[in-house]
Order: structure tokens, then C-alpha cells, then sequence
């Protein structure tokens, strides 16, 4: 069965710092992988998605993702975060396309000034 | 539209109480799920519906009852329920057999 980790519970960082929040995957066979971030008493939005082809995927909100299968890992990165990055982050991963999408336990970035 | 509306944004109900969530989307897809999510939790996959049939149940306790009427449309009725079912539900659709997920704002729950 696949599963996701997010190996940050908790990221504090400053405003226009750069940060990287970490998702390792399991799976023996291809998986997609997902990044989506929920803003307080929020849904979810889709951050960004690798399905195949180049291993850096470019996103919403100036943040990028490098798919490393030898690694299994689809970090988030943003060069400069912004006072309203503050969200909960979640890594997800969908195996094959008949499955349903599941999510590591997230990562609570708070940015200050 | 590329939008996935659930109905209403906030549901307090009692333990005897008998009610229903609703969620709706356009976008033609014909896959639609439920997910719950706790306080500092990620979501967690109640139920799939593809093509208006259920295809996956969680193992959801039978106090949960989905119903999709037709393409557009996903309910949850909600009877019984304990306080511990206090949470955040969301829906979300997708096409079939593809990959990204659109996801509603969500009902928040609470069962007094």
C-alpha cells in the first residue's frame, strides 16, 4: 500500500526567507503526487501536481516541487515566503488512476516578520 | 464553473437529530468523494462515488449514509451522531480515472 510522510510537523520561518517542506512516498509502483494547502476554516487548494515528465514542477504562488524517485521525495520550495504562506501544507499521493488520494499529516508553516 | 459548493458551511446538530450535507459541481466530472477532517489532521477518505455508484466505504459507521442523486450532486445524511464526529467534511471531485481533486470549502460540523 502507498503512504506519504511529511517529516515536518511544524516549519517556522521568516518573511522573504526561503523554505522547503519535505514529503517522502512509498510505493512500488508510479505514483502522482500532489502538494495542497489549506488556509485556516478553509478547503483544500491544489499547490501543484506531478503526474509525469520533467521532475520540477512549477506552481501556484511562485512555490516549485522536485519529483526524485531514486530519494521517493517531492519536496515544496518557495525562495521567499510572504506573511500569508501561513497555512497548513499537505502532500498527497495517488497510485495508478483508479484510486483515491491520500494525504501525509501535514505541515503547519508559519510565517513572521 | 470550476467550483465544488457544499451546503451549509456550519451544521450544529444534536445527538438525535436527522440532517444532510450537500455538495455540487458542474464541471462534469463523475467522480465524487467525502473526505473528514479533524482539528490538526489531515483529511480522511470517507467515500467514492464514480459514476453515480459507490466504489469505496471507508469502513464509515452506518450513522453515515452518502447519496449521489446524479453526476452533479453528493449528499451525506447524518443521523445519530456523536459528539466525536465533530469535524470539518469535505467534498471533492475529480474526472474519472484522472489525477487532480477539486475540493469544496467544506461544512463544519458539531454535534452537541
Amino acid at each position: 500500500a502507498q503512504s506519504v510522510t511529511q517529516l515536518d510537523s511544524q516549519v517556522p520561518v521568516f518573511e522573504e526567507a526561503p523554505v522547503e517542506l519535505r514529503c517522502n512516498y512509498s510505493s512500488s509502483v508510479s505514483v502522482y503526487l500532489f502538494w495542497y494547502v489549506q488556509y485556516p476554516n478553509q478547503g483544500l487548494q491544489l499547490l501543484l501536481k506531478y503526474l509525469s515528465g520533467s521532475t520540477l514542477v512549477k506552481g501556484i504562488n511562485g512555490f516549485e516541487a522536485e519529483f526524485n524517485k531514486s530519494q521517493t521525495s517531492f519536496h515544496l520550495r518557495k525562495p521567499s515566503v510572504h506573511i500569508s504562506d501561513t497555512a497548513e501544507y499537505f502532500c498527497a499521493v495517488k497510485v495508478g488512476t483508479g484510486t483515491a488520494l491520500i494525504f501525509g499529516k501535514g505541515t503547519t508553516l508559519s510565517v513572521s516578520s | 464553473d470550476t467550483e465544488v459548493t457544499q451546503t451549509p458551511k456550519h451544521l450544529v446538530m444534536g445527538m438525535t437529530n436527522k440532517k444532510s450535507l450537500k455538495c455540487e459541481q458542474h464541471m462534469g466530472h463523475r467522480a465524487m468523494y467525502w473526505y473528514k477532517q479533524k482539528a490538526k489532521k489531515p483529511p480522511e477518505l470517507m467515500f467514492v462515488y464514480s459514476y453515480e455508484k459507490l466504489s469505496i466505504n471507508e469502513s464509515v459507521p452506518s450513522r453515515f449514509s452518502p447519496e449521489c442523486p446524479n453526476s452533479s450532486l453528493l449528499n451525506l445524511h447524518l443521523h445519530a451522531l456523536q459528539p466525536e464526529d465533530s469535524a470539518l467534511y469535505l467534498c471533492a471531485s475529480s474526472q474519472t480515472n484522472a489525477y487532480g481533486y477539486t475540493f469544496g470549502s467544506g461544512t463544519r460540523l458539531t454535534v452537541v
